[in-house]
């Protein structure tokens, strides 16, 4: 069972690059979000999405982009990366957007942005 | 924006000790989570609570919901080695979706042998 699965696991990145964090999901789940997590700040939420085709801002959206063009996958892009973008992504899914359908976690993504 | 505030920040105890940290808000909840994050790692789900007063065992964890929906704790009894990491409150708002759960910061646990 792959369950949540988060590529790349490290990346850095020159300031003004561009680039797409992967997240994919085998659990056939309606609902994939992602955050980030800094030191001190907990995790905060930056886009999600109910389902194919569907998407939404989150708490912290600016500077980032995502898609959701299957139930799987569910991207997200950073345009033009900034020093403040360094942080650890982590992407969860779960079954349907329902408060007894709890978030699963992937392993996160350590993107450091020089 | 909301605030979820969880505490203590930290804790050093020593094995074998009981735990307890707790997270309390002034909005009302419908559900509360409490996951774990190992180091390098994502969180994992612990525990889910879904009605006011519900009280929930998974192992040596207890966790509730209170009473006011604006409040819940964790404990842990007996505490090993293998309990130490960060662990999470997580709370969805009354009427929000998915996109409204909103996580405490944290209580970074640490264990003597």
């Amino acid at each position: 069972n792959a369950g949540v699965t988060q590529t790349p696991k490290f990346q850095v990145l020159k300031t003004g690059q561009s680039m797409t964090l992967q997240c994919a999901q085998d659990m056939n789940h309606e609902y994939m979000s992602w955050y980030r997590q800094d030191p001190g700040m907990g995790l905060r939420l930056i886009h999600y999405s109910v389902g194919a085709g569907i998407t939404d801002q989150g708490e912290v959206p600016n500077g980032y982009n995502v898609s959701r063009s299957t139930t799987e996958d569910f991207p997200l892009r950073l345009l033009s990366a900034a020093p403040s973008q360094t942080s650890v992504y982590f992407c969860a899914s779960s079954l349907a957007l329902q408060s007894n359908q709890p978030q699963h976690f992937g392993d996160g993504t350590r993107l450091s942005i020089l | 924006g909301q605030q979820l505030n969880q505490s203590p920040q930290s804790m050093f105890i020593q094995e074998g000790e009981d735990v307890s940290m707790n997270c309390t808000s002034s909005s009302i909840f419908n559900t509360w989570l409490w996951y774990k994050q190992d180091p390098g790692e994502g969180p994992v789900l612990l525990i889910a609570l879904y009605k006011a007063g519900e009280l929930t065992s998974n192992g040596r964890l207890t966790a509730q919901f209170g009473i006011t929906r604006k409040d819940s704790f964790l404990n842990i009894s007996a505490s090993i080695p293998s309990d130490v990491g960060i662990y999470f409150c997580a709370g969805q708002l009354k009427g929000g979706s998915q996109g409204n759960l909103i996580f405490g910061k944290g209580t970074k646990l640490s264990v003597k042998p």
